[in-house]
């Protein structure tokens, strides 16, 4: 069975500090994996994805992710953060049958103003 | 506006009393699936369907139902909830090219059982 873990539980930066979040995930086929952010009171949405080729992934609002297979690692990156970062970060791999989308526990993130 | 609907968006109940979540999609995908979040343990699938008629477990089945009678619905019953079914619950589509489409997640909803 595939597992994702997130090690960072919670993270408090201030505006234009520079961030990494941690996910580790052990699966031993092939891997597809994603980050989603979600907001106070709002539902998941997709930050990134990787599925194959370039390791380096970038998502929307500035956010990207490196595949490093041989660490099994992708962790999400952002150079400056912003107040409006101020989310839960969720990492998840999507098996290959593609039925199930196994997350980590999540990292909260408060940007400090 | 392509959207996964999830209704009530928070229920307060009591023990043993049946309810249903409903999820509805408009985008006409083949793949649903439901997920409770609690804190620390992320997401956690409880069941997914495939398509009409095709529902199978994820990792938290016990004490839930679904049905998929149409492709647009795919309801989670609790036929007897209890206290430790209090969670954030939502529900995701996708389409048949699931890792291409990625998963669209409704707004979520907030059960308490007390």
């Amino acid at each position: 069975a595939q597992s994702v873990s997130q090690h960072n539980h919670h993270v408090i930066l201030s505006e234009a500090a520079s961030l990494e979040l941690g996910c580790n995930y052990s699966y031993g086929g092939t891997v597809n994996l994603f980050w989603y952010v979600q907001y106070p009171g709002q539902h998941l949405q997709l930050l990134l994805k990787y599925f194959s080729g370039d390791p380096l992934v970038k998502g929307i609002k500035g956010f990207e992710a490196e595949f490093i297979k041989s660490k099994f690692s992708f962790n999400l990156r952002k150079p400056s953060v912003q107040w409006s970062d101020t989310a839960e970060y969720f990492c998840a791999a999507l098996n290959n049958a593609g039925n199930m989308l196994t997350f980590g526990g999540g990292t909260r993130l408060m940007v400090k103003p | 506006e392509a959207q996964v609907t999830q209704n009530p968006r928070y229920l307060i109940t009591v023990t043993g009393k049946k309810l249903t979540v409903t999820c509805s999609q408009n985008m006409n995908h083949e793949y649903m699936s439901w997920y409770r979040q609690d804190p620390g343990l992320g997401l956690r699938q409880i069941y997914y369907s495939m398509n009409v008629e095709v529902t199978d477990k994820g990792d938290v089945p016990e004490g839930y139902k679904v049905s998929r009678k149409e492709k647009r619905n795919f309801p989670l019953i609790l036929e007897s909830p209890s206290p430790n079914q209090t969670s954030l619950y939502f529900c995701a589509s996708s389409r048949r090219d699931r890792v291409l489409g990625g998963y669209t997640f409704g707004s979520g909803t907030r059960l308490t059982v007390v």
